[in-house]
């Protein structure tokens, strides 16, 4: 099995502050993916890094993947309330088989 | 932009009932999962399917778990006889350069 961990788990902000979600793993990935979800809805996917080293951006979202394809960050500059909701990584594995976090909650008070 | 869609959003059944989630992938993608998530818990993998067959399953994908594409368009999860411990969302996601997921069903087991 390959884990991947989550952290923090919980995070509560301002709104403005800037935040950064760690995935680490011990193993590699052919790529990650990192998802946000809202409350009894299905995970809406943000990006797919597939590149050792590989940043990717999206507005105020910034996600980098590890050189060795074990880790990967989100960073979120001038957080809003609208960000608020929980955020998973996964990671692709073996036969396309994704193995998922246990996700960062996270609150942005206005 | 195509999605993929799951029926029945809530489903209540009572314990040791069987009931048969449905989930229609986006068209091109090939690869099909579903996964599992607990109130408040991780993302958990059940099962993947391609090419008409299972390629993976977690150990959670019990004798009591049955997955089929019945008529090349659903992919469904059938549980055969519903125990308690089986009150989750259900999520059915599909992969193709990406994995996308469904809305979801949110089972209850009375």
């Amino acid at each position: 099995t390959q884990l991947l961990e989550q952290s923090p788990q919980f995070l509560s902000i301002q709104e403005g502050e800037n935040l950064t979600v760690y995935c680490n793993s011990s193993s590699v990935f052919s790529s990650l993916q990192w998802y946000r979800q809202e409350p009894g809805e299905g995970p809406v996917l943000l990006v797919t890094v597939v590149t050792g080293g590989e940043v990717k951006k999206l507005k105020r979202l910034t996600f980098q993947f590890g050189d060795a394809r074990k880790d990967s960050s989100l960073h979120i500059t001038a957080a809003q309330p609208g960000d608020t909701g929980l955020y998973l990584c996964a990671g692709e594995g073996n036969f396309n088989k994704f193995y998922f976090g246990s996700g960062t909650k996270l609150n942005v008070k206005p | 932009e195509p999605e993929v869609t799951q029926t029945p959003s809530h489903q209540v059944t009572q314990m040791g009932q069987e009931v048969i989630l449905r989930c229609v992938p986006i068209s091109n993608h090939l690869y099909f999962y579903w996964y599992r998530q607990i109130l408040g818990q991780k993302v958990e993998f059940l099962v993947s399917f391609y090419n008409n067959e299972i390629s993976e399953k977690s150990e959670i994908f019990d004798d009591q778990f049955s997955v089929e594409r019945p008529d090349g368009s659903n992919f469904t999860l059938k549980i055969r006889s519903t125990k308690l411990e089986d009150s989750a969302m259900y999520f059915c996601a599909t992969y193709g350069l990406a994995q996308f997921f469904g809305p979801g069903t949110r089972l209850t087991v009375l």
